[in-house]
C-alpha cells in the first residue's frame, strides 16, 4: 500500500498570504489529523477529519482551517499567515482506533 | 488538558547500551503513542498502548495505568536509532486530539 502523501513538501509565503496544504491518506483509511510542528511549541494537534467531518479540533485561531473529501484526501488551509506560522505540518491516517501513519510533512516558511 | 512529560530531553550513549526514554501524564487516557522523528521532519508511529507491554525488534514499550507512566526501552542500541523519541497521549482511539511531549533527542555514538 502507497504511505500517506503531503504536498507541497516545501512551501515559501509572505505575510498576509494564504496557503493550501494537500493530504491524501493511506488507501482505506477514512480518518485524517493535522498536526503542526515548532521548534518552540513541538508537535499541536489542529484538527482532525472523519468522513468529510471535522470530528476534533485544537487549540488554533480561526485562520486554520480544512476539509475532507469524499475519497478521504485533505486539504488544510491558511490565510492571512503570520511569521509564527511557519512550521513543519504534518498529516496522519489512521483506520479508526488503530495506529496512525505519517505523511513526510510540508515545512512552511512565512516571510 | 493533559500534560505530558518526558525524560530525558537529552541522551547520548554508546551503541550497545540498553536506553529507557520515561513518559509521564497527568490525565487519564485510552491510549499512549510512542513516535520516532528522523532528522528531515518524517515521523514513525512505533507502538500504540492502551495497557501491558508490546515488543518490536529491539524496542519494548511499556505502560502503567495507574502510575500514569510509560518507558520506552531500546535494546543493542545502534547509531541507526539516533532520532527524536516523541510520547503522546489521546482520549479516545485514533487521532482525536492528542498531546505529545516534547520529545527526547536520542543520540547513539558507534
Amino acid at each position: 500500500k502507497a504511505g500517506v502523501t503531503q504536498t507541497p513538501r516545501y512551501l515559501i509565503k509572505t505575510r498576509g498570504q494564504q496557503v493550501t496544504l494537500s493530504c491524501s491518506p493511506i488507501s482505506g483509511h477514512r480518518s485524517v489529523s493535522w498536526y503542526q510542528q515548532t521548534p518552540g511549541q513541538g508537535l499541536q494537534f489542529l484538527f482532525e477529519y472523519f468522513s468529510e467531518t471535522q470530528r476534533n479540533k485544537g487549540n488554533f485561531p480561526g485562520r486554520f482551517s480544512g476539509r475532507q473529501f469524499s475519497n478521504s484526501r485533505s486539504e488544510m488551509n491558511v490565510s492571512t499567515l503570520e511569521l509564527g506560522d511557519s512550521a513543519l505540518y504534518l498529516c496522519a491516517s489512521s483506520a479508526v482506533p488503530e495506529t496512525q501513519y505519517f505523511g513526510p510533512g510540508t515545512r512552511l516558511l512565512v516571510l | 488538558k493533559n500534560e505530558v512529560e518526558q525524560s530525558p530531553q537529552n541522551l547520548t550513549a554508546q551503541e550497545g547500551e540498553f536506553i529507557t526514554i520515561n513518559c509521564s501524564y497527568s490525565v487519564g487516557i485510552s491510549a499512549l503513542h510512542w513516535l520516532q522523528q528522523h532528522p528531515g521532519g518524517g515521523i514513525v508511529s512505533l507502538f500504540m498502548l492502551s495497557s501491558g507491554k508490546k515488543k518490536h525488534g529491539r524496542l519494548i514499550a511499556t505502560i502503567n495505568i495507574q502510575e500514569k507512566h510509560s518507558s520506552l526501552h531500546i535494546t543493542a542500541s545502534h547509531p541507526r536509532d539516533s532520532a527524536v523519541y516523541i510520547c503522546a497521549v489521546g482520549m479516545g482511539g485514533g487521532a482525536d486530539g492528542l498531546t505529545f511531549g516534547k520529545g527526547t533527542h536520542l543520540i547513539i555514538q558507534p
